[in-house]
């Protein structure tokens, strides 16, 4: 079962900063949360993760709340390149990746 | 950054038929790969855990003896699907687990049984 909820989908205009919300409120101390995306067809795609502190890295920001129930991952500048599935994953991360996949969030930019 | 690489990345096959599929890290070492399998419009099912120089470990209600897993290297494990059927069309990913990183996916295959 996912531990994760998302929305199921969202629009976003194009150039515009793009905020995909996520809740894992039983996230355990040693679970890390990260985000993945699927383009139509392909495989999925490393965003971004993190435990508990906030992370940017070329693709995106991750912001993770104090309590660690629900993060929010940013794209600050959405392209029409961007419209693929999101998945809010959440995971100890550690030598076992098998990835539990939710529904994830389908985002569309549009110009 | 990490590359896997799956291979073929499409194929059709004749109902009864058996089909391999590749799954290389092209440059790092992976003692554990991971298969899923993703019908149209639904998330990806994780159907088995490949670790290398042992048996895989499958999940719930996955045949072992219809999708046959190989991991003899820690650059390769291979996923067949034997004697397949049009049910078995799918889409299936691969994804490898390098150590203290994230986890990386091929870009999958698509199956397809007539």
């Amino acid at each position: 079962d996912a531990k994760t909820t998302q929305p199921t989908s969202m629009d976003c205009a194009e150039g515009r900063a793009a905020n995909l919300p996520c809740n894992h409120s039983t996230i355990s101390g040693n679970e890390y949360v990260y985000w993945y995306r699927q383009i139509h067809s392909q495989g999925p795609q490393y965003i971004i993760h993190g435990l508990k502190n906030n992370e940017t890295n070329e693709m995106a920001s991750l912001i993770i709340t104090e309590d660690r129930k629900s993060s929010t991952l940013i794209l600050p500048h959405a392209t029409l390149r961007d419209t693929a599935v999101y998945y809010c994953i959440v995971s100890d991360g550690v030598g076992d990746y098998k990835l539990s996949f939710g529904a994830g969030t389908t985002v569309t930019v549009r110009a | 950054g990490a590359v896997v690489s799956q291979h073929p990345s499409r194929v059709i096959c004749k109902s009864g038929t058996s089909v391999k599929i590749e799954c290389r890290s092209l440059d790092f070492q992976a003692t554990t790969m991971f298969w899923y399998r993703q019908f149209p419009k639904q998330s990806l099912m994780l159907m088995a855990t490949s670790n290398e120089g042992s048996k895989a470990t499958y999940e719930q209600g996955v045949e072992k003896d219809k999708f046959l897993i190989n991991h003899a290297s820690l650059t390769l494990s291979t996923l067949t699907v034997t004697s397949a059927h049009p049910e078995d069309s799918s889409f299936y990913i691969c994804s490898a687990d390098r150590s203290g990183s994230e986890a990386f996916f091929g870009q999958g295959t698509r199956l397809t049984v007539v």
